[in-house]
């Protein structure tokens, strides 16, 4: 089975700075995809970045971007240029490679942006 | 539809009372999952479809929960008898493909047993 971790519950970053968020994982697999989700208060999940595990380069999507050590099975994604939109909980989410493979959650972490 | 559409967005029952949720998924996606959000913010997968066809079910409390897709309906998941412990929020999410195709959700159902 696998497991999703995310040690910090919660992190503040002021507007304009630079935060990264921590996940880790654990599993036996070699071939699945790795993701950020951002659940603002209107409770919506909204895909941030997605991490196939085959490649070797990190993925970027605008102000964001993941740090992905397959060895250390590890994935933390930054955001840089912190805006008040961005204040949010952030789950990371693993899935294997396979037919309607589901997705396994981390606990989340509630990110503040302070004006 | 372009969106995975839920409904009811709020619902509320009674201890023991019987609970249904709907979810349309994206025209053309063919997997559709069922999460639980419990007030701690965790996430349990609870059901999988391939079309009308049950995926992957190990989630379910099987004594309780059932869910369906059937052609041309909304998917559905049913809660029978509810109890207090299932007050929680409820998404639905649609992918195109079960594997490189990321999920795409709903914007949830919050369920509150009273």
């Amino acid at each position: 089975a696998q497991t999703v971790t995310q040690s910090q519950p919660e992190m503040s970053v002021q507007e304009a700075e630079t935060v990264t968020l921590s996940c880790t994982y654990d599993t036996s697999e070699s071939n699945y995809y790795l993701f950020w989700y951002k659940q603002p208060p209107s409770r919506q999940m909204i895909l941030v970045i997605r991490q196939e595990a085959y490649k070797q380069q990190n993925a970027t999507e605008n102000r964001f971007s993941v740090n992905f050590q397959k060895a250390a099975k590890s994935f933390s994604l930054k955001i840089s240029d912190s805006q008040l939109g961005d204040t949010a909980m952030y789950f990371c989410a693993f899935m294997k490679n396979g037919a309607n493979s589901k997705l396994t959650f981390g606990k989340g972490i509630t990110l503040s942006v302070r004006p | 539809g372009e969106e995975v559409a839920q409904t009811p967005k709020h619902l509320v029952r009674g201890e023991g009372q019987k609970a249904k949720l709907y979810c349309a998924p994206i025209k053309g996606h063919s997997y559709v999952f069922w999460y639980q959000q419990v007030l701690k913010n965790e996430f349990k997968f609870l059901i999988s479809f391939q079309n009308e066809n049950v995926f992957d079910e190990t989630g379910m409390p099987k004594e309780r929960f059932s869910a369906k897709c059937l052609p041309n309906s909304p998917c559905s998941l049913e809660i029978q008898a509810t109890k207090l412990e299932d007050s929680a929020v409820y998404f639905c999410a649609s992918s195109q493909r079960g594997t490189a195709g990321a999920a795409f959700f709903g914007q949830g159902t919050r369920l509150t047993v009273v």
